[in-house]
């Protein structure tokens, strides 16, 4: 199983970027980079999904490294709203199926303060 | 599109009696997990179905949990009996049958909040 590795909590200021680097050394070459942010008493929330390079959606953008070894996470001028726990989680391919069983570590708690 | 759902969302039940937790996922999502974290705990995985058949069920606990997805819809888990240590939430999931290349990511539905007495 690919172990990531992430900071327990990161804390910001409305308006700025944020970005959350998680290393996952182990990762094996048919998985995929995915994170979740959680909100307290919610489900998680399938924020972005990368391989490789840049991916960039209407939400953050995903930086993954060539040897794709870590990925960073970022929030672009983040607002107050976006205080929640971030998981980074590479997806491990389920025997005999195309879905993917995710192994979820701590995650970041991001605050964003006024 | 309506997201996962799952009912009921609170439940306090007493040590020894038996709760069911239902899970309605996307419609077309033949992937279905289930997942849970209990007090002070990370979100683990249970198991995972396709359609109605359990493709891995190495997250289970122990047999006081069962799962079932009969006709590949929605999914119950049922709990009998439960134990005090049970208490924490029981997400559920869904996706829909492919690789992530496709596009198969993975929707969580809001979680059923289980207190065990």
């Amino acid at each position: 199983l690919a172990k990531t590795t992430q900071p327990i909590s990161m804390d910001s200021y409305e308006g700025q970027e944020v970005n959350i680097t998680c290393s996952h050394n182990n990762i094996a070459t048919n998985d995929y980079i995915t994170w979740y942010q959680q909100f307290p008493s919610q489900g998680p929330r399938f924020i972005i999904q990368g391989y490789k390079t840049k991916v960039t959606n209407e939400v953050a953008s995903l930086f993954i490294p060539a040897d794709r070894k870590s990925s960073t996470l970022s929030l672009p001028r983040v607002s107050l709203s976006d205080t929640a726990v971030y998981y980074c989680l590479v997806g491990d391919k389920a025997i005999k199926a195309a879905g993917n069983k995710l192994t979820f570590g701590g995650g970041t708690r991001v605050l964003v303060k006024p | 599109e309506a997201g996962v759902t799952q009912f009921p969302s609170h439940s306090v039940i007493e040590k020894g009696q038996t709760v069911t937790l239902r899970c309605d996922p996307i419609s077309g999502h033949d992937n279905l997990y289930w997942y849970r974290r209990v007090m002070g705990k990370e979100i683990k995985f249970l198991l995972h179905f396709v359609k109605e058949s359990k493709q891995d069920e190495s997250g289970m606990p122990n047999n006081r949990f069962l799962a079932e997805r009969t006709g590949g819809t929605y999914s119950t888990l049922k709990v009998q009996p439960a134990e005090l240590e049970d208490s924490g939430v029981y997400f559920c999931a869904s996706s829909r049958f492919g690789p992530p290349s496709s596009g198969n990511t993975i929707y969580f539905g809001e979680g059923s909040w289980l207190t065990v007495v």
